[in-house]
């Protein structure tokens, strides 16, 4: 059974601080990890895919890397407008459902 | 592109009654929509997976009977809570699956309070 688990739960940064967020899994064959931006009372929005070990892709300030165990969101001088939920998910080749670890909220503060 | 919309946003309904919940493809034709549901800072649970034209896949422990998911075109999925109770409140959101891309697509959500 696939399995997702993201750390920390909670993060809180000042404005301009950088950090990481982790997604770790475990699932038999990879079809793809996507990383999703939650705001509260909304739907998730879609941020990236990443296929394979090694890849990485980036958008403003964020940057999302991949291994075979693991996954980093690494956030760049982050801003206020970056508080959300982020939340990590797992494809397997069984099919194209997501399995969603449980998030990571962010808090900027200026 | 890949907008996703839901209808209604909220809805407050009586212990009993049945809610139908709408999901639309804007501008590009869903070969598969799912169905989640979120509780309040809970991670969202697949509830079924539709492709268009056929039965919708439940997840273990989802009453088919209870939530009926209907994907009637490439860009319309419904789900109807029948008979609602209290216990089914929470937040509902669909997602869609275009046809050349593993990504899906999420809508706004609905929340559902049943009284």
């Amino acid at each position: 059974e696939d399995q997702v688990t993201q750390s920390p739960e909670a993060l809180r940064l000042q404005e301009g601080e950088s950090s990481s967020l982790n997604c770790s899994y475990t699932v038999s064959g990879l079809r793809g990890l996507f990383w999703y931006r939650q705001d509260p009372g909304k739907g998730p929005e879609f941020l990236f895919t990443l296929y394979s070990a090694g890849e990485e892709k980036e958008k403003e300030r964020l940057k999302a890397t991949l291994t075979k165990k693991e996954s980093f969101l690494h956030i760049t001088a982050p801003k206020p407008e970056d508080s959300a939920t982020y939340l990590c998910a797992v494809q397997d080749n069984s099919g194209y459902a997501l399995n969603f670890g449980k998030g990571t909220s962010l808090l900027v503060t200026p | 592109g890949a907008v996703v919309s839901q209808h209604p946003s909220r809805v407050i309904c009586k212990s009993g009654t049945s809610v139908k919940i709408e999901c639309r493809s804007l501008d590009f034709q869903a070969t598969t929509m799912f169905w989640y549901r979120q509780f309040p800072k809970k991670s969202l649970m697949l509830m079924a997976t539709s492709n268009e034209g056929s039965k919708a896949t439940y997840e273990q422990g989802v009453e088919k009977d209870k939530f009926l998911i209907n994907h009637a075109s490439l860009t319309l999925s419904t789900l109807t809570v029948t008979s609602a109770h209290p216990e089914d409140s929470s937040f509902y959101i669909c997602s869609a699956r275009g046809l050349d891309t593993d990504t899906q697509y999420f809508g706004p959500g609905t929340r559902l309070t049943v009284l």
